[in-house]
């Protein structure tokens, strides 16, 4: 089976702190992508990966970097933590045209 | 640039009812087009792909969906609602393409809810 692993579940951090969050898959797909879901919002793509050292911007980038130095392994970093960056962070990863594979999702919370 | 439209945001029905969940969706390329069930506190699981083969899909947990090119629609059915079905229910829309064109967009879910 497909595995995607999330290095925390749930993060409590405070406002300014620089916050990694951590994304492992098994599978050798090129593409991974960070998702944040929020009630009402759906899911917002907030970056994507679709090879190692290359990204691209999704929806809602602003606030957020990401880091693939790896192909197994895409980090998203919060540089400076907000109050407004509190939601659910999801992870997934593809082939290139395939399905998406998700993580069961960190959530974090920014105080 | 593609998009999803999921109308309304809940859904209520009895259980051994009728299931129907709508989708439109609009893609400037021929799309790949995904159900995904989401359960409280759980990652999203696949439910159900087009994948430009057979119309109609058919997928895990009893779903199905037809895709319609001259609605745009997917609309995800299920001829008998059981308890456990209930849950949040995404559709969501990707291009035919690979590399930085291969994002998914989502729509932003419809929460199904089954009454005894």
């Amino acid at each position: 089976d497909v595995k995607v692993t999330q290095s925390s579940r749930y993060l409590v951090k405070r406002t300014g702190e620089k916050v990694f969050l951590e994304c492992v898959q098994d599978m050798d797909h090129e593409n991974m992508f960070w998702y944040r879901q929020d009630p009402g919002l759906g899911l917002r793509l907030i970056y994507f990966s679709y090879d190692v050292k290359m990204k691209e911007k999704g929806d809602i980038p602003e606030g957020y970097s990401v880091s693939r130095e790896k192909k197994e392994r895409f980090s998203l970093i919060l540089e400076s933590a907000s109050t407004n960056q509190t939601s659910m962070y999801l992870c997934a990863s593809s082939f290139s045209t395939g399905e998406l594979f998700f993580g069961e999702g960190s959530r974090l919370t920014v105080l | 640039a593609q998009s999803v439209t999921q109308l309304g945001s809940h859904v209520s029905v009895s259980e051994g009812a009728l299931v129907l969940l709508r989708c439109n969706y609009s893609s400037s390329v021929p799309p790949y087009l995904f159900w995904y069930v989401q359960y409280p506190n759980q990652g999203l699981q696949l439910l159900l792909k087009y994948t430009s083969a057979a119309t109609l899909v058919k997928g895990i947990n009893g779903f199905e969906a037809e895709f319609k090119k001259s609605e745009t629609s997917f609309h995800l059915t299920k001829p008998s609602a059981h308890m456990s079905d209930a849950a949040e229910y995404f559709c969501a829309v990707r291009g035919q393409r690979t590399g930085a064109n291969s994002k998914l967009t989502f729509g932003k879910g419809i929460t199904l809810s089954v009454r005894p």
